[in-house]
């Protein structure tokens, strides 16, 4: 059974840009949580979706955005970027939304000059 | 701030030896898990422990629970060089919208 799936692995964008991070959930699982984890670093609550609907949101300005597909599948836009929006982005899925464990895909590598 | 913390921060230890960690957090959770995470990349689920358990075993890992306290901790016995990762503890909490957060983290440094 494939596991939690992100793509790309790694992303260089320059300041101003905007970056669309991907990530594919285990097959059955319907929430999908998105964190960013900067060097060194625990891992900040980004955005949560289950069954299409956003759930929660961490403390991230406006320009951070997602989405939840029919697919469960899930888009991380993040706009207008910032050198300090260079981090490892995680996705992690779980099979419904609480008391789950929840399954970590590689991440991607988003680094910005 | 985060719901969970780790302590320490930090911890090096011989092969063999044993380690523990704690973890505290603020609100009442529905339960508490803890992850590990080698270099960097993504993190591997160890163990889920519910708000009306006290302590949980698995292999070399035994997690506690003390709800009055607000405290958890994982200790790893006989420890390997392979051990050595980032440990971290996630609640989910109603308070918190039922997210889960985690903390900060324990880096544990195992020596052959």
């Amino acid at each position: 059974e494939a596991g939690v799936t992100q793509s790309p692995t790694h992303l260089i964008k320059t300041r101003g840009q905007q970056a669309t991070l991907r990530c594919s959930p285990i097959s059955g699982h319907t929430s999908v949580y998105w964190y960013q984890q900067a060097l060194g670093l625990g891992l900040q609550f980004l955005l949560w979706y289950d069954e299409g609907e956003e759930r929660n949101r961490g403390n991230f300005p406006p320009r951070f955005s997602g989405r939840q597909f029919p697919n469960y599948s899930s888009e991380l836009n993040v706009n207008a970027l910032e050198l300090e929006d260079s981090a490892l982005y995680l996705c992690a899925s779980s099979l419904w939304a609480e008391n789950t464990e929840a399954f970590f895909g590689q991440g991607t590598r988003l680094t910005v000059v | 701030s985060q719901q969970g913390e780790e302590d320490p921060q930090a911890l090096s230890i011989q092969e063999g030896e044993n380690a523990t960690m704690n973890c505290s957090y603020k609100t009442s959770i529905n339960n508490l898990q803890w992850y590990r995470q080698n270099s960097g990349r993504g993190l591997v689920h160890l163990i889920l422990i519910r708000s009306n358990e006290r302590e949980k075993h698995s292999g070399r890992l035994r997690v506690t629970l003390d709800t009055s306290k607000k405290s958890s901790s994982l200790l790893i016995t006989a420890s390997r060089a392979a051990d050595t990762a980032s440990y971290f503890c996630a609640t989910d909490a109603a308070a918190a919208g039922n997210k889960l957060t985690f903390g900060g983290g324990t880096r544990v440094l195992v020596k052959p």
